[in-house]
């Protein structure tokens, strides 16, 4: 059974500062993983997705990269802004159809 | 266009009302998906549709029927629910099951009185 874990829970820093967000599974035979962000009360908007056969995707100030061998991701943000606060997702898939997400780690920019 | 439309945003209902969410895309999706999420958690899987058939139950209870009249329509009848099923419900779909990014509506949230 796969199992996700973000570390950290929670995380608050100021505005323009580096940040990295992690993610680890516990089944590496994965095929891809997703990045998702969601705003208090709504639905998830995807950030990028890394197949099993890249080791990064880079969308604007966003960089995720993947290592599969040791069941690790993580989300990079440059020059973080206030617009950035929200909680960030990571999810993989277990088996050929569900998604497993971790518990998400909340994301405060301070201006 | 990326949209996945859910209707209603908000909904209140009491345990003996009969009611259904909609979920819509035009993206020409294959794969579509019923998600239930509460408050500080991540979205728990309820159901997946994969070519318009019922490709996963996650153990529902019966008193959530899930419904693909078309390819690009997902309802879910909701009937003498329990208050702890008040949550945010969300839809997803995407090209083909897991290969493609998952594109997630806005959500409806429930209230079960």
């Amino acid at each position: 059974k796969q199992e996700v874990t973000q570390i950290p829970a929670a995380l608050s820093v100021p505005e323009g500062e580096n940040l990295v967000l992690n993610c680890s599974f516990t089944d590496s035979a994965i095929y891809n993983l997703q990045w998702f962000r969601q705003d208090p009360g709504k639905g998830l908007t995807s950030l990028l997705l890394i197949q099993s056969s890249q080791r990064e995707q880079t969308s604007g100030r966003l960089n995720a990269s993947l290592d599969k061998s040791s069941g690790r991701s993580t989300l990079y943000i440059a020059a973080s802004q206030p617009g950035d606060s929200a909680t960030y997702l990571c999810a993989v898939p277990q088996g050929a159809q569900k998604l497993v997400f971790g518990q998400g780690t909340r994301l405060t920019i301070n201006p | 266009d990326t949209e996945v439309t859910q209707t209603p945003k908000h909904l209140v209902m009491g345990m003996t009302n009969k009611k259904s969410l909609k979920c819509e895309q035009h993206m020409g999706h294959r794969a579509m998906y019923w998600y239930k999420q509460k408050a500080k958690k991540p979205p728990e899987l309820m159901f997946v549709y994969s070519y318009e058939k019922l490709s996963i139950n996650e153990s529902v209870p019966s008193r959530f029927s899930p419904e693909c009249p078309n390819s690009s329509l997902l309802n879910l009848h909701l009937h003498a629910l329990q208050p702890e099923d008040s949550a945010l419900y969300l839809c997803a779909s995407s090209q083909n099951l897991l290969v493609d990014i998952q594109y997630f509506g806005a959500g409806t949230r429930l209230s079960v009185l």
